[in-house]
């Protein structure tokens, strides 16, 4: 177990629908990132937040937002949802958010968009 | 632009061998770190071992040790005495602020 929290486990939802990833980092960990896993993309970074600040974009599309709440969990808000936004989709977390700083994966939310 | 090389899309591993998984990467940066991950068929991502650009000797963790050749940008990840349980999907990645992540190498490992 990383410390690392993602709720829903699952999510099956149609095309064109609005859903929200929730994720809860490490406790004293200041940094968390969302990250996509498909079968034809691989892994790929979406978006970082430091602290409740936007830190860094990855390849996040339009249709989809993230924020970083004070108590420090933080949201993916994905809508106008496609099929090929079929993904599990993880939240790491870090210490600080540097290089040199291990990231600890959540488990992860599977979505399937029918 | 970061980017990783994972050459080995499967491997097979009798129990109780070694088993050598490549990991080459390019970036212009002088910082970086780099790191394996295990994903086994649940799904989770597992840190297994992290690599620091900077640091002379190469990291170890229990059974996984990395063989780091700076100079030839690879960071090869050796596990040693193979488990059923090593089975899964292994990924390199590098980090300057978010992780970069190879596209993964399969070890199967055989009673």
């Amino acid at each position: 177990d990383s410390g690392v929290t993602q709720t829903p486990k699952h999510l099956i939802t149609a095309t064109g629908q609005r859903v929200t990833l929730r994720c809860s980092p490490r406790s004293g960990d200041l940094s968390v990132y969302w990250y996509q896993q498909s079968l034809d993309q691989g892994l790929q970074f979406l978006i970082q937040y430091y602290n409740g600040e936007e830190r860094a974009k990855g390849n996040i599309l339009e249709r989809f937002s993230a924020q970083q709440f004070p108590d420090l969990h933080s949201e993916l808000n994905l809508s106008s949802l496609e099929l090929g936004d079929s993904a599990l989709y993880f939240c790491a977390s870090s210490q600080l958010a540097g290089n040199r700083n291990e990231q600890f994966f959540g488990p992860g939310t599977r979505l399937t968009v029918l | 632009a970061q980017k990783i090389t994972q050459t080995q899309p499967g491997m097979f591993v009798q129990e109780k061998e070694a088993v050598t998984l490549d990991c080459t990467y390019d970036t212009s940066d002088q910082s970086y770190g780099l790191f394996w991950y295990k994903q086994p068929s649940s799904g989770e991502m597992i840190f297994l071992i992290y690599q620091g650009s900077y640091d002379e000797q190469n990291a170890t963790e229990g059974r996984y040790s990395l063989n780091f050749q700076k100079a030839r940008k690879s960071a090869n990840l050796v596990i040693s005495a193979s488990q059923l349980g090593d089975s899964a999907m292994y990924f390199c990645a590098i980090n300057d602020y978010k992780l970069s992540f190879g596209a993964g190498t399969t070890v199967t490992v055989r009673a």
